[in-house]
């Protein structure tokens, strides 16, 4: 398997554009999860899909971020308008759950997006 | 307020010389442990989970300890490689309701060089 795959690796786009980051999850996991990480903040869980419903949106900065997931194999995160203090890395991860939802399922991280505002 | 505390924030040592990472929480109530190995540019890797009952885990030259007493975990390295230089990224989760990860509180990490 080639592992959760997301593109792009790198955006640079104009503060008010539309940015969307993609993300394929390893084929079998039903869980989904987008984080973003900073020098600042370190890594922070945006939303998490369990089986292509959105179950914890709580970390979504603000009304201005928004998630989807169509189906099994594909998310998108779009950020609209985009600001410079959005510029991160954007990672997604899955995983399976185990017999007890996810408290002891490892997740596993795709190579990220880093995106620039500017 | 749950938190995750890593030290040092930085670590240099030389090729071949052991070193251990440091991670204190205040997650109530505790569920499991995850040390994560994120090298430059790339996703984190998960390197151990621990539950509350287990004390140690090794997988490989790398060892996690977890003192749930005093909420502190380490993560011993033994024999360190140039391959370690990466950032160490400790992920505490909280026990909630129905398996949602929004429970998980992130360490800031450890980032390591190894020096030849």
């Amino acid at each position: 398997d080639a592992g959760v795959i997301q593109s792009p690796r790198h955006e640079v786009t104009e503060m008010g554009q539309e940015v969307t980051l993609r993300c394929k999850p390893i084929s079998g996991h039903n869980s989904l999860f987008w984080y973003r990480q900073t020098m600042m903040r370190g890594l922070e869980l945006l939303i998490y899909f369990n089986n292509n419903v959105p179950i914890d949106d709580s970390g979504m900065p603000e009304d201005r971020f928004s998630a989807k997931m169509p189906n099994a194999s594909f998310s998108t995160l779009k950020i609209q308008p985009s600001e410079p203090r959005d510029s991160a890395v954007y990672f997604c991860a899955s995983s399976r759950p185990g017999q007890r939802q996810l408290v002891n399922t490892e997740a596993f991280f795709g190579q990220g997006t880093r995106l620039t505002v500017v | 307020k749950n938190q995750v505390e890593q030290s040092p924030q930085s670590l240099i040592i030389l090729e071949g010389k052991n070193c251990t990472l440091q991670c204190n929480y205040t997650v109530s109530p505790f569920s499991n442990l995850r040390w994560y190995k994120q090298d430059t540019g790339r996703g984190p890797v998960s390197l151990t989970i621990m539950t509350f009952s287990e004390n140690t885990k090794s997988n490989g030259r790398y060892t996690a300890t977890l003192d749930a007493d005093t909420k502190q975990s380490s993560l011993h390295i033994t024999a360190s490689q140039l391959s370690d230089s990466a950032s160490y990224i400790c992920v505490v989760s909280a026990r909630g309701y129905g398996g949602s990860q929004g429970n998980l509180i992130f360490g800031k990490g450890t980032k390591l060089s190894v020096k030849p």
